[in-house]
């Protein structure tokens, strides 16, 4: 069974610009969740979907981010315009039941740097 | 609120020795605790959860984890350490309260030859 992707692993923009992260949750995980890690910090949860719609978004640090899930399926999280405090490791996880024991699992994350 | 301490950032150990990473959790209603662990460039992996059973959690790998509600710990142990348990561990905790899940900072462990 493959697991959690995103892409790209990397990605290094200059400030300003937009970038645009993907991940794709293991099949028939109705549950996909984005967390940040910034250097040096907690990891920290940025929002929570349910199948397509949005279940908590109460992490998600300003309106230059924008996370959507359409269908359902693989979510995408754009910056935009990117500012330098937003580099830092993105991760991704997607669970079957959502419930507060239900395990994630985690894709390897996107680090992005912003200069 | 919820919260989660890991009381070490980095711990070093001789490869054969136990291992022991300290979590301190707070939280308003019963939590569920987890430990995660990250290889380099890999996702996070969950190693063990607690979920208010047993409080000796086993995990995979010969870890395992002791719920303490008086002490509000979460303490990961292994035996004897190998080679391959080098990598950064991570402590969560989960409850109704605040129906986050919220991570430590993370201890990177080192083991040595």
């Amino acid at each position: 069974e493959a697991g959690v992707t995103q892409f790209p692993s990397h990605s290094v923009i200059e400030k300003g610009q937009t970038v645009t992260l993907r991940c794709d949750p293991i099949s028939g995980h109705d549950n996909l969740y984005w967390y940040r890690r910034v250097m040096g910090k907690e990891i920290k949860f940025l929002l929570h979907f349910v199948k397509e719609s949005k279940q908590d978004e109460s992490g998600m640090p300003n309106n230059r981010f924008l996370a959507e899930r359409t269908g359902g399926t693989y979510s995408t999280l754009k910056v935009q315009p990117a500012e330098l405090e937003d580099s830092g490791v993105y991760f991704c996880a997607s669970s079957q039941d959502g419930g507060l024991i239900d395990t994630q699992y985690f894709g390897p994350g996107t680090r992005l740097t912003v200069l | 609120a919820q919260s989660v301490t890991q009381l070490d950032s980095h711990v070093s150990v001789s490869e054969g020795t136990p291992v022991l990473l300290r979590c301190n959790y707070s939280s308003s209603y019963s939590p569920s605790l987890f430990w995660y662990v990250q290889h380099p460039n890999k996702g996070l992996q969950l190693l063990l959860k607690y979920t208010s059973a047993a409080t000796l959690v086993k995990g995979i790998n010969g870890f395992e984890a002791e719920f303490k509600k008086s002490e509000t710990s979460f303490h990961l142990t292994k035996p004897s350490a190998h080679m391959s348990d080098a990598a950064e561990y991570f402590c969560v905790v989960s409850d109704y309260g605040g129906f986050k899940t919220i991570f430590g900072a993370g201890t990177r462990l080192f083991v040595k030859a």
